[in-house]
Parts: C-alpha cells; sequence; structure tokens
C-alpha cells in the first residue's frame, strides 16, 4: 500500500462547479499535511496547509480527517485556471521529508 | 534574480555516462532536496541536504551522489547513468525552519537513451 493515496483522475468538471478530492495516508503517525498544485510541466507550488480545524483560502476548502486517515480538498465555483494536478502531500516527522502522493488531475471545461 | 533555478533544463545522454545536475538558490536556506518524478509516482526524494556538508539519503538514493560545499549549490551526479534514470528532476529548498513549505525549481528533463 502506498504511504499517500490519491484519485489520479482525470477529473472532467465543469466550469462553475464545485469538486472534491480525497487523500488517504496510511501513518497515523503524520504531523503535516499539504495541497500542492502543479501545472503540466512545471514545478509544484504550495496550495495550501490541511490544518486540523480545517480551513479556508477563498474558494478553496481543506479538511483532515485523523480518525479516518484522510485529508480533502474541496473547490467551489471553478475556473479554467484551477485545471493542474493537485498533489497530497503528508510530513511525518521533523526532519522535513515530505511524502508525495501521485496527484489527481483536474481538468475544467468551459 | 533570486530564486531557485536548475540547469541544464534539458539533458540527453547515454547509458554509462556521468551525468550532473545543477542546483542553485540565493535565498540562503538551509534545507535543499532533490526529487524524481516519473509517470504514476508521487514525487520521490533522492538526497536531502540540511547544511553545507551534511547530507542524506533519501527514498531512492541508489545511482546518485550529492555534494553541498557551499549552502547555495547542492548538485546531484549521476555515476553512471541508466535508462531507469530517465525521469524529471527537481530541486527544492525550505526557508524558515517552522515551515514546511518548499520553493522547488522549474526541473530538469533528463533522457537517458
Amino acid at each position: 500500500r502506498k504511504e499517500v493515496e490519491q484519485d489520479p483522475g482525470p477529473f472532467n468538471v465543469p466550469e462553475g462547479a464545485t469538486v472534491a478530492f480525497n487523500c488517504t495516508y496510511s501513518n497515523s503517525a503524520s504531523q503535516s499535511f499539504f495541497w500542492y498544485r502543479q501545472d503540466c510541466r512545471k514545478e509544484p507550488k504550495l496550495l495550501m496547509s490541511v490544518y486540523s480545524s480545517g480551513n479556508e483560502d477563498g474558494r478553496f476548502t481543506a479538511q483532515l480527517n485523523r480518525a479516518s486517515q484522510y485529508i480533502s480538498l474541496l473547490i467551489r465555483d471553478s475556473k479554467l485556471s484551477d485545471s493542474a494536478t493537485y498533489l497530497c502531500v503528508v510530513n511525518m516527522d521533523s526532519n522535513y521529508q515530505l511524502i508525495w502522493g501521485a496527484g489527481t488531475k483536474l481538468i475544467i471545461k468551459p | 534574480d533570486a530564486g531557485i533555478t536548475q540547469s541544464p533544463r534539458y539533458k540527453i545522454t547515454e547509458t554509462g555516462r556521468q551525468v550532473t545536475l545543477m542546483c542553485h538558490q540565493t535565498w540562503s536556506h538551509s534545507y535543499m532536496f532533490w526529487y524524481r518524478q516519473d509517470l504514476g509516482h508521487g514525487l520521490r526524494l533522492i538526497y536531502y541536504s540540511a547544511a553545507a556538508d551534511i547530507t542524506d539519503k533519501g527514498e531512492v538514493p541508489d545511482g546518485y551522489v550529492v555534494s553541498r560545499s557551499k549552502t547555495e549549490n547542492f548538485p546531484l551526479t549521476l555515476e553512471s547513468a541508466t535508462r531507469s534514470q530517465t525521469s524529471v528532476y527537481f530541486c527544492a529548498s525550505i526557508g524558515a525552519r517552522s515551515s514546511y513549505e518548499q520553493y522547488f525549481g522549474p526541473g530538469t528533463r533528463l533522457t537517458v537513451t
């Protein structure tokens, strides 16, 4: 079993719709959680950290469920520019090593 | 411009040749990382460095060598390239100790024929 698992997609979603991704992690000792965004053939960039209480940044909402060991990302009112691959990332200790999911590809259609 | 750069951006080499990928950052970040990214896999850590002259293996270090004589540079060497090392290689760094946000270079696309 992979340490961090994501549905690879692609998710084909019409512009303006709401879309949600889940990501599961295997190590219950995981401490920190993140969503990164990666555009085609580009480097990953931090989208948002995921806090235990859940957090929101504009149209994006991230949630953590430690009991079920998953994190989620909700995108409301999706834009064409949201088309990208979304990477789920987990940190298990304090040495700054991150464990990366393979990513979920999102395609927003007009 | 400040930031993290990688060179070359594209490289084609033959099996058995030695190849060095360069990474340079201008922020004086302590931590630096080398990843490879292959289709169907997440980013996999090759090596990382906590500071100059301190390096450690990641998940997939075999066939790679790193050095870090200066804080700003973290070169990755493939000692004898193999086709399985065809990949996209990303260098990254972390800034403040309280943050896990990694800043990435633009990547190097390496093809081993």
